[in-house]
């Protein structure tokens, strides 16, 4: 159980276009998931939290414009960076919480993002 | 400013050795703990939650908190070359985690 989907692994795109990444909870229902970005050799830094129905909580420093999140559904959750460039690209991880009384987070297997 | 602190490494252990990864955190508020093992590449994988004051065994490791001196500790018995990773704490309080950088472990065969 536990299983978090994401899509794709890993994409190449160039400057000043937009890449959407999706998190699917694939066994249970996800009331909040979560988005990390993770540079080389450094730990995981959460840009939002978003939680099903409502408008994302995106961290200090986090572009909101930039950075898209949409939790249409239990299941799914999508980030759409727009415009990127060069130094957004990073390792995108999503995570899911079960219910509101667990506090566990699984992660999905990330998506390697390059902007040439 | 929530943090927890980690050790960066890396921590090398023998094979079969008992390998001991610390961690500290600051908000007395956190009511969750959890330990991560993320390999080179790979997003992390959860392997241990504890809530309570004490020890949580769950096979080859344990997890054990101190809440009045704020410390969440992971052993690992039998280390294994496999077990050789980066092995990430957090703690939570609320709807969020907080996320230690993380101790590199290597398990020498």
């Amino acid at each position: 159980g536990a299983v978090v989907s994401q899509h794709p692994s890993r994409v190449i795109c160039k400057s000043g276009t937009s890449v959407k990444i999706e998190c699917r909870s694939l066994d249970f229902q996800a009331t909040t998931m979560f988005w990390y970005r993770q540079f080389p050799k450094q730990s995981l830094m959460l840009m939002a939290t978003s939680n099903e129905g409502s408008k994302a909580t995106y961290e200090q420093g986090v572009e909101k414009d930039k950075f898209l999140i949409n939790h249409a559904s239990l299941t799914l959750s999508t980030l759409t960076v727009t415009s990127a460039h060069p130094e957004d690209s990073s390792f995108y991880i999503c995570s899911a919480r079960g219910t509101r009384s667990s506090y566990e987070q699984y992660f999905g297997p990330g998506t390697r993002l390059t902007v040439t | 400013q929530k943090e927890v602190e980690q050790n960066s490494g890396p921590l090398s252990v023998p094979e079969g050795a008992i390998a001991s990864l610390n961690c500290t955190y600051s908000d007395r508020g956190s009511q969750s703990f959890f330990w991560y093992r993320q390999y080179s590449g790979k997003s992390p994988e959860l392997i241990m939650f504890i809530y309570s004051n004490g020890d949580k065994e769950d096979g080859r490791f344990t997890a054990q908190l101190n809440k009045a001196s704020q410390y969440v500790s992971l052993l690992i018995r039998d280390s294994q070359p496999s077990d050789s990773a980066t092995y990430l704490c957090a703690a939570g309080g609320g709807n969020k985690l907080v996320f230690g950088a993380g101790t590199i472990l290597r398990v020498k065969s």
